[in-house]
């Protein structure tokens, strides 16, 4: 089946200092699945951060970058500079188009930004 | 933005009774889903109902479980009888529509610890 493996457990940078968040997905029978990463913050549910669709594309949100690497099947996210406010847990997920309801989840990865 | 609201947080129940975890999802979506998650693992599609149906459903989804929505109220998930393994956090979410890039809105979450 397919699946996604993201950088496990807890995450902690220091604020304005880059990070990044690995994630490589397996699609046994999909060849171009829909990529996304998830963000929960404490307190609120989960809710979309950023979206890709298309093979080789960049996705951008609130800072945050995310390129669809279809020859390295990976989604790495990436910031340049944390704020104490990134800190939320992240999940990295593919669907199979053309029903994106049916999410596939890595297992997710806490952030804590350090003041 | 859009809320889905998920009742009760927590819930906590002997095994072999029945349990309901209700959802409300934002108004105007057509389209529900259940995700069920085990502490420290993936979140897992359950099902998606749509126009009072069940359209597709995972095999996490038992014969013990099924979903209605009642004349446009809460989006229920019920479970009799419940068993052990039933402990999980259960996450509701809601759209409107299907296609790939159709955005899933996420409630908090209910805490099913089955004793």
């Amino acid at each position: 089946g397919d699946s996604v493996t993201q950088t496990e457990g807890q995450v902690t940078v220091s604020e304005s200092k880059s990070l990044i968040i690995n994630c490589t997905y397996s699609a046994t029978s999909i060849a171009y699945p829909n990529l996304f990463w998830y963000v929960r913050y404490p307190g609120e549910g989960l809710q979309l951060l950023l979206k890709v669709i298309t093979a080789g594309q960049k996705g951008s949100s609130r800072g945050f970058e995310a390129t669809y690497n279809k020859e390295t099947t990976s989604f790495h996210l990436q910031k340049a500079s944390v704020q104490e406010s990134d800190s939320a847990v992240y999940y990295c997920a593919l669907s199979d188009p053309p029903m994106g309801y049916k999410l596939t989840f890595g297992t997710g990865t806490s952030l804590l930004v350090d003041p | 933005g859009p809320k889905v609201l998920q009742i009760p947080s927590h819930q906590i129940i002997d095994m072999g009774q029945m349990v309901t975890l209700n959802c409300d999802p934002v108004s105007n979506h057509l389209y529900f889903y259940w995700y069920k998650q085990i502490l420290g693992q993936q979140m897992e599609f359950l099902v998606n109902f749509y126009n009072g149906k069940v359209m597709e459903k995972s095999k996490l989804f038992k014969d013990q479980f099924s979903v209605e929505r009642p004349d446009g109220s809460y989006f229920t998930l019920k479970i009799q009888p419940t068993a052990l393994e039933d402990s999980a956090v259960y996450f509701c979410a809601s759209s409107s529509g299907l296609i790939s890039n159709e955005r899933l809105f996420f409630g908090h979450g209910t805490k099913l610890s089955v004793l």
